[in-house]
């Protein structure tokens, strides 16, 4: 079974400064997709960015970028020049690739928020 | 439709009441999931459908959830003799293929409150 920890219930940043979200993983998995995933007030789960665990390059999108550390099995959540936009609850989230992309394990979420 | 839609965004129900929380997902994705988040918790697995059937139902917690999707697009989940403990936000997403959150949007979610 795969456990997926966030040790940090809430954080905050000033508007245009940059934060970063931490997230800690358990597996006995080769292969898996690690991911971060906001919810605004709205419900709605937005995928910020993935990370397949084979690929050593740590991945960007825009002003979202992570450190994964694999063999410390870490993938912290870097946002730079935070926005007000970026309010809200962040979950990381692991799928193994084997058994089916739909067991995801999601860790318990860190709530952000942006302070003009 | 441009998003995986979600019907109703919120319901209360009394304990012991049947529910029905529906998902219309993004046209011509074939892959749907249900996920059931409790207040203060991620996501948690339900349900994934490939096309009409159930590929992996493993994450219902009990009998008395169950989920239909008969013609390959909408999908309902279903909840008897509601408990308090199913109160929670019902997700649904969707996916063209079979990958699952790789790929998968989601709806906004059905709140449920059993009362």
């Amino acid at each position: 079974a795969q456990t997926v920890t966030q040790s940090q219930p809430e954080m905050s940043v000033q508007e245009a400064e940059t934060v970063t979200l931490s997230c800690t993983y358990d597996t006995s998995e080769s292969n898996y997709y690690l991911f971060w995933y906001k919810q605004p007030p709205s419900r709605q789960m937005i995928l910020v960015i993935r990370q397949e665990a084979y690929k050593q390059q740590n991945a960007t999108e825009n002003r979202f970028s992570v450190n994964f550390q694999k063999a410390a099995k870490s993938f912290s959540l870097k946002i730079s020049d935070s926005q007000l936009g970026d309010t809200a609850m962040y979950f990381c989230a692991f799928v193994p690739l084997s058994g089916g992309y739909q067991k995801v394990t999601f860790g318990i979420g860190t709530k952000l928020q942006v302070i003009p | 439709g441009a998003g995986v839609s979600q019907t109703p965004s919120n319901k209360v129900t009394e304990k012991g009441k049947y529910v029905e929380l529906r998902c219309d997902p993004i046209s011509g994705h074939t892959a749907l999931y249900w996920y059931r988040q409790s207040l203060g918790q991620g996501p948690e697995f339900l349900i994934y459908f490939q096309g009409t059937g159930a590929a992996d139902d493993s994450g219902l917690p009990n009998d008395r959830f169950f989920a239909v999707r008969p013609e390959g697009s909408v999908s309902t989940l279903k909840i008897q003799r509601t408990e308090r403990g199913d109160s929670a936000v019902y997700l649904c997403a969707s996916s063209l293929g079979g990958s699952g959150l790789a790929e998968a949007f989601f709806g906004q979610g059905t709140r449920l409150t059993v009362v």
